[in-house]
């Protein structure tokens, strides 16, 4: 069974750029989360999507956002990029009986660096 | 907020030890889960723990879910070189996953 995939692996944008990130879950998983990582804060959950649909959002400003396809597959999406967004953004999935405070499987992530 | 404190923050390892570590939190969890991290890599899943008391081990990796619910700890036996990384705690509660900072271990110089 295929894992999560993000892609790009590795981004490089300037400030004010904005950015999509993607995450394909693992089959069969629908629900899907986002997280920043950097080495001051750890990781930080964003929000996670279910069926589509938001499900839970964490503490980040409005210029974070995301959305969820049908096939489950989801895109994040920063926008106005400011220094500070320099990150490793990872994507979570967890299983069918469970969401974002069970068993999440992340994929290796997207680095982002904002010059 | 809910914060959860993992501690060491890090530590060295010799081949053959076993290390220890933890994490506690003034909020109750519904499930606790270790993860490591390889550098430019994302958590990978070590163990799930669902109920209080739960004591499951994963090859030479135990852990377990504190009985109050505010905390778990994870053992390593016997280390051996890959063990080296950041290993993270994170305590699950109502649609929310919270991370502690991470313990990283080194092998000892």
């Amino acid at each position: 069974k295929a894992g999560v995939t993000q892609t790009p692996r590795y981004l490089i944008k300037t400030r004010g750029q904005q950015v999509t990130l993607s995450c394909s879950p693992i089959s069969g998983h629908r629900s899907v989360s986002w997280y920043q990582q950097t080495p001051g804060q750890g990781l930080q959950f964003l929000f996670e999507y279910f069926s589509e649909t938001q499900r839970n959002k964490g503490n980040f400003p409005g210029r974070f956002s995301g959305r969820q396809f049908s096939n489950s597959r989801s895109e994040m999406n920063v926008s106005t990029l400011e220094l500070g967004d320099s990150a490793l953004y990872l994507c979570a999935s967890s299983p069918p009986s469970g969401g974002v405070s069970s068993e999440a499987f992340f994929g290796q992530g997207t680095r982002l660096t904002v010059v | 907020g809910q914060q959860l404190n993992q501690s060491p923050q890090s530590m060295f390892i010799q081949e053959g030890e076993d290390v220890s570590m933890n994490c506690t939190s003034s909020s109750i969890f519904n499930t606790w889960l270790w993860y490591k991290q390889d550098p430019g890599e994302g958590p990978v899943l070590l163990i799930a723990l669902y109920k209080a008391g739960e004591l499951t081990s994963n090859g030479r990796l135990t852990a377990q879910f504190g009985i109050t619910r505010k905390d778990s700890f994870l053992n390593i036996s016997a280390s051996i070189p890959s063990d080296v990384g950041i290993y993270f705690c994170a305590g699950g509660s109502q649609g929310n996953l919270i991370f502690g900072k991470g313990t990283k271990l080194s092998v000892k110089p």
